[in-house]
């Protein structure tokens, strides 16, 4: 298995514009979750989907944050309008089974927002 | 929610020696507890889980422990190699009804030949 792709693994943007971020999961994996790394916070959960399903989306910062998972093999994140503090590397995973109880990490896209 | 405390200075070893880095929680015992290793530019790679009543887990060179009266948990790598530097993270459930894993901040991991 090719493991969990991220795309792109680079964006430079400048602030106002809008940024999507793509991630396809593990093939079987009924979980999926965006993070986002920053030195300041850590690793943060911003939402994660059950079968396609969001299910909490407590961790998003505010309403320019938007994922969407259309299907069990392809899920967005969309940040409209970005701003410079939105720099970060994004993460994408998926989990077997039951919650995340391990986690299978992309590469990450690493944002950074002029 | 769970707060998880781990060392935010590097820890800079010998190689040969065996290094131990601490995962500290400050609330409800979770679940389970998982270590990750996290390479420059890499995603976090799942290393290990312990679960609440299990006091000690091994895999190769590594073993953790878990102790839920000192709300802690030790990560030992023993043998340590140049390769093992990196940030390692401890992740645990974010809260008492769910399986979903917070993660700390990392401790940095400097094995020097």
């Amino acid at each position: 298995d090719a493991g969990v792709i991220q795309s792109p693994r680079h964006e430079v943007t400048e602030m106002g514009q809008e940024v999507t971020l793509r991630c396809k999961p593990i093939s079987g994996h009924d979980y999926l979750f965006w993070y986002r790394q920053t030195m300041m916070r850590g690793l943060e959960l911003l939402i994660y989907f059950n079968n396609n399903v969001p299910i909490d989306d407590s961790g998003m910062p505010e309403d320019r944050f938007s994922a969407k998972m259309p299907n069990a093999s392809f899920s967005t994140l969309k940040i409209q309008p970005s701003e410079p503090r939105d720099s970060a590397v994004y993460f994408c995973a998926s989990s077997p089974g039951q919650g995340g109880e391990t986690q299978y990490f992309g590469p990450g896209t690493r944002l950074l927002v002029l | 929610s769970q707060k998880i405390e781990q060392n935010s200075e590097a820890l800079n070893i010998q190689e040969g020696k065996t290094a131990t880095l601490t995962c500290n929680y400050t609330n409800y015992s979770p679940a389970y507890l998982q270590w990750y290793r996290q390479d420059p530019g890499r995603g976090p790679v799942f290393l290990l889980l312990i679960r609440e009543n299990e006091k000690e887990k091994r895999k190769e060179r590594l073993k953790v422990t878990f102790d839920t009266t000192l709300k802690q948990s030790l990560f030992h790598i023993t043998a340590s190699q140049p390769a093992d530097s990196a940030t390692y993270l401890c992740a645990l459930p974010a809260s008492g009804g769910s399986y979903i894993p917070t993660f700390g901040r990392g401790t940095s991991l400097i094995v020097h030949p």
